[in-house]
């Protein structure tokens, strides 16, 4: 199985600050590569698929961008609705798999 | 809109087995095909199998072969697992979840609010 690394597990961040959340796959993934959010309730939801490309309804000020085996989401200015925890997915190979997630905490 | 809707959470006991439910509206059930991943607390997400309404055709992670079983209703657009054998390491939530896509884009677009499974004596 392809094992993904994400980095950091947790990270402490201000209202208004830019963030970046990476990704690193076990081997070469071909953008095949989605980033989820869970909201503490457990509500889960896509934001990002095949790399950058934004799902629908979701604020601009989330992007995604890599290749190979490193990805990375990048919030522009952070919300008070984005602490949350942020997983990504592979899907190159079956059986997709998940990183460990990254919990964004109010500093 | 689409919406997944879940069962309620099961305490069972340790060697048993537990059926959980997952009914579909907004969209077409058969269409699309319906994931299963799990949870373990505090832990991250678990791709356990997923099957394709229309065909019942299903496509399971090797560590959970033998462990679940999908299955679906077609006349109620309900997708069921049934995890048998049950231990302590099978206490999670376990969510549904659509896959959406076409060409290279395939993601899971709608999520169910999962079900709390706790196996306990």
């Amino acid at each position: 199985d392809i094992q993904m690394t994400q980095t950091p597990s947790s990270m402490p961040a201000s209202l208004g600050e830019r963030v970046t959340i990476s990704c690193r796959a076990s081997q070469g993934i071909s953008n095949y590569l989605n980033w989820y959010q869970q909201k503490p309730d457990g509500t889960i939801k896509p934001l990002i698929y095949y790399t950058s490309n934004l799902q629908s309804g979701v604020p601009s000020r989330f992007s995604g961008s890599g290749s190979g085996t490193d990805y990375s989401l990048t919030i522009s200015s952070l919300e008070p609705e984005d602490f949350a925890m942020y997983y990504c997915q592979q899907y190159d190979s079956s059986p997709n798999t998940f990183g460990a997630g990254t919990k964004l905490e109010l500093k | 809109q689409v919406k997944l809707l879940q069962s309620g959470a099961a305490l069972v006991k340790p060697g048993a087995s537990v059926k959980m439910s997952c009914k579909a509206s907004g969209y077409t059930f058969t269409d699309y095909w319906v994931s299963w991943v799990k949870q373990s607390h505090g832990k991250s997400l678990e791709w356990i199998g997923e099957i394709y309404p229309n065909s019942g055709a299903t496509n399971f992670n090797e560590k959970f072969k033998g462990k679940a079983t999908l299955t679906v209703d077609k006349s109620t657009s309900t997708a069921y697992m049934e995890l048998s054998r049950l231990t302590s390491e099978d206490s999670a939530i376990y969510y549904c979840t659509r896959l959406n896509g076409y060409g290279p884009y395939w993601y899971f677009d709608f999520w169910g609010p999962g079900t709390m499974v706790t196996v306990s004596s």
